[in-house]
């Protein structure tokens, strides 16, 4: 799997937008890119993913470069509950037999949202 | 709620012993994962089970195995537990779906303490 390069850690304000950086400059054109994030002692949990356009859904956002080496998700709205590690995994469709798609998780961001 | 179970919650051991971590899949799904989370090594991919047939294995252990039933539930078993083996342990699980697009469901974690 291509690797990912995020910050270690970032800080926000409660109910301010929250951009999360994810830079992916070996990504291959049958690379999906995937958030997942990983609240306090809990399973990590998805939050969005896409190939080429920008995706929205009920959490959050994912903006991906047109050269697709970078993507951002976006949090419009951070919460204190937003608070977790979040990362950026690549996973690659050429993985054949709809079977083999383990996720190779790298150290995530560590996001601090501040009341 | 992921819709994953894991049991037990918590377990401690014994260095020497052998234990049995269970999950339980989201109902329809076919592939389980099973993925390590320790201090020093983040969260690593063990090995992944579909519909009952081991179909990718990651850093596994010798000493770690693991099968799914015909109920598509499954069980790692640990053995000859060491201190290094104290770590969270996380199931997934994902639908049958578009190579490279679907998300995994992960349960809470079991947590394992080797004493």
């Amino acid at each position: 799997d291509a690797k990912t390069t995020q910050p270690n850690s970032m800080e926000s304000n409660e109910e301010e937008p929250v951009h999360l950086p994810c830079n992916h400059s070996t990504i291959s054109g049958t690379d999906y890119i995937h958030w997942y994030r990983q609240l306090p002692s809990q399973g990590p949990e998805y939050v969005i993913h896409g190939l080429t356009s920008n995706v929205n859904n009920r959490m959050a956002s994912l903006a991906i470069a047109e050269d697709r080496k970078s993507s951002t998700l976006i949090l419009h709205r951070a919460t204190l509950r937003d608070a977790a590690v979040y990362y950026c995994i690549l996973r690659d469709v050429r993985n054949s037999g709809g079977s083999n798609y383990k996720l190779t998780f790298g150290k995530g961001t560590l996001l601090t949202v501040n009341p | 709620d992921s819709g994953v179970t894991q049991t037990p919650k918590h377990l401690i051991t014994a260095t020497g012993q052998r234990v049995t971590l269970r999950c339980s899949p989201r109902s329809g799904d076919l592939s389980v994962y099973w993925y390590q989370q320790s201090l020093d090594q983040g969260l690593q991919f063990l090995i992944q089970y579909y519909n009952g047939e081991e179909r990718a294995k990651g850093n596994i252990l010798e000493r770690f195995s693991a099968q799914q039933f015909p109920d598509l539930h499954s069980e790692l078993n640990l053995s000859s537990l060491e201190l290094g083996d104290s770590a969270l342990y996380f199931c997934a699980s994902s639908e049958p779906g578009l190579a490279g697009s679907y998300e995994q469901y992960f349960g809470p974690g079991t947590r394992l303490t080797v004493t």
